[in-house]
């Protein structure tokens, strides 16, 4: 299967702990994108990739978060200092990067926060 | 900041029923896209537009964009169970971001 890989498909953590979740996208897809959905709410923005660079972040990301794509591959999406308001889906989605692309996503982390 | 509309919020509908729903917007848009997602399950593309008026096919589901390229609409002929779900419409302005409606919820008549 070469659709997008996001790993751990489930997380609980305790208020206070640091989370990653991975993501391994489309192998030719050069943009790499995270979103954060939480129920009954389409996915909302937290940041993208093309390669290795992150290009943008939503004002809505904190500084507790942090993302990388160390060699425009995979990626991962660090949360320090868990709170409960943090507890969503994170879907990750991937793409070629052209003008009026389509976003391929995975299955996403299902995020508890205790 | 921008929104896009999206209605019905939920449809209850009987098996063999066509469902229609649509997303608009105060914006003008350059591609709407609509995915459609289950339970436990990232969003799965199900077709894209990228020119006013165009009408395309997917099965059968049918997306149009509207001509002032501010609307969109998606029908989904004769309905079976596996239909049911939250369809989402997302539109598209600059070169990545994506404005995103808030769902239509399918769900099957007993």
């Amino acid at each position: 299967d070469t659709g997008v890989s996001q790993d751990p498909r489930h997380k609980i953590t305790k208020r206070g702990q640091n989370v990653t979740f991975r993501c391994d996208p489309i192998s030719e897809h050069n943009r790499l994108y995270w979103y954060r959905q939480t129920l009954g709410q389409g996915p909302e923005f937290l940041t993208y990739f093309q390669n290795e660079a992150q290009l943008e972040k939503s004002r809505l990301l904190s500084d507790r978060f942090s993302a990388e794509r160390p060699k425009g591959s995979f990626s991962t999406l660090e949360i320090q200092r868990t709170e409960q308001g943090d507890s969503a889906m994170y879907l990750c989605a991937s793409s070629f990067g052209t003008y009026g692309e389509k976003l391929f996503f995975g299955s996403g982390t299902q995020l508890s926060v205790l | 900041g921008q929104q896009l509309n999206q209605s019905p919020q939920s449809m209850f509908i009987q098996e063999g029923e066509d469902v229609s729903m649509n997303c608009t917007s105060s914006s003008i848009f350059n591609t709407w896209l609509w995915y459609k997602q289950d339970p436990g399950e990232g969003p799965v593309l199900l077709i894209a537009l990228y020119k006013a008026g165009e009408l395309t096919s997917n099965g059968r589901l049918t997306a149009q964009f509207g001509i002032t390229r501010k609307d969109s609409f998606l029908n989904i002929s004769a309905s079976i169970p596996s239909d049911v779900g939250i369809y989402f419409c997302a539109g598209q302005m600059g070169n990545y971001q994506l404005i995103w409606g808030a769902g239509t919820k399918l769900i099957i008549k007993p």
